[in-house]
């Protein structure tokens, strides 16, 4: 049961910046921080983005996060071909005491 | 580099019980927690629940009385047991290691589970 909704796809053209929102409430995104995992057809879900905005080594810096109150967002700027993939956002949940995921967003380039 | 590589069986039959291991390669184990999450086929992913070193867990309340997760430190390794599985269990089932500073940042490779009479 997803607790964070996301909208179901966003695209764009090779190069263009895309936005991606995660919206939750103050148990979850109002009191701890944000995950973004990318998840390729087939494949494991993949780090991107950890505490709200910080990437991991080896992610591109076209892929940047930010939180603000019970949200997030996750921005990818000069789309590529290979970004196309599922994008979840994930948070702790202080009611449910564990994790809750986004519904997930595919992200098309065009 | 750590590497969290999983089995178990792969098909099931209604009423039976899912079993599935983990088990961590290169890090510390005793550093983190060590979580199960789902995919059920087209959908997204849900947490089941978490276990440290010492055997603390966390689960997802809604499949609470179903699931029980262990750890073995002998072996670096740790454990999803899901009781009374219906169709609805029918997912890929990943296992994760979880720090408090980047959440779940290291997966295994993911197991189908498909439950079918």
């Amino acid at each position: 049961q997803s607790v964070l909704t996301q909208p179901p796809s966003a695209s764009g053209t090779p190069g263009q910046r895309v936005t991606i929102s995660c919206s939750g409430s103050s148990s979850n995104i109002g009191s701890n921080t944000v995950n973004w995992y990318q998840q390729l057809p087939g494949a494991a879900p993949k780090l991107l983005i950890y505490s709200n905005n910080q990437r991991p080594s080896g992610v591109p810096d076209r892929f940047s996060g930010s939180k603000s109150g019970t949200s997030a967002s996750l921005a990818i700027s000069g789309l590529q071909s290979e970004d196309e993939a599922d994008y979840y956002c994930v948070a702790w949940d202080d009611s449910l005491n564990g994790y809750v995921f986004g519904t997930g967003t595919w992200v098309a380039v065009l | 580099q750590v590497q969290l590589q999983q089995w178990g069986a792969g098909m099931l039959k209604p009423s039976e019980t899912l079993s599935l291991t983990c088990a961590v390669y290169g890090g510390s184990f005793s550093d983190y927690y060590w979580s199960w999450i789902r995919q059920p086929p087209g959908k997204g992913l849900e947490w089941i629940g978490e276990i440290n070193h010492s055997g603390k867990t966390n689960y997802n309340p809604s499949l609470k009385s179903r699931v029980t997760i262990s750890v073995d430190t002998s072996k670096n390794q740790f454990s999803l047991h899901l009781r009374s599985v219906t169709a609805a269990d029918t997912a890929v089932y990943y296992c994760a290691r979880n720090w408090v500073l980047t959440g779940l940042d290291s997966w295994g490779q993911g197991t189908l589970v498909t439950v079918s009479s």
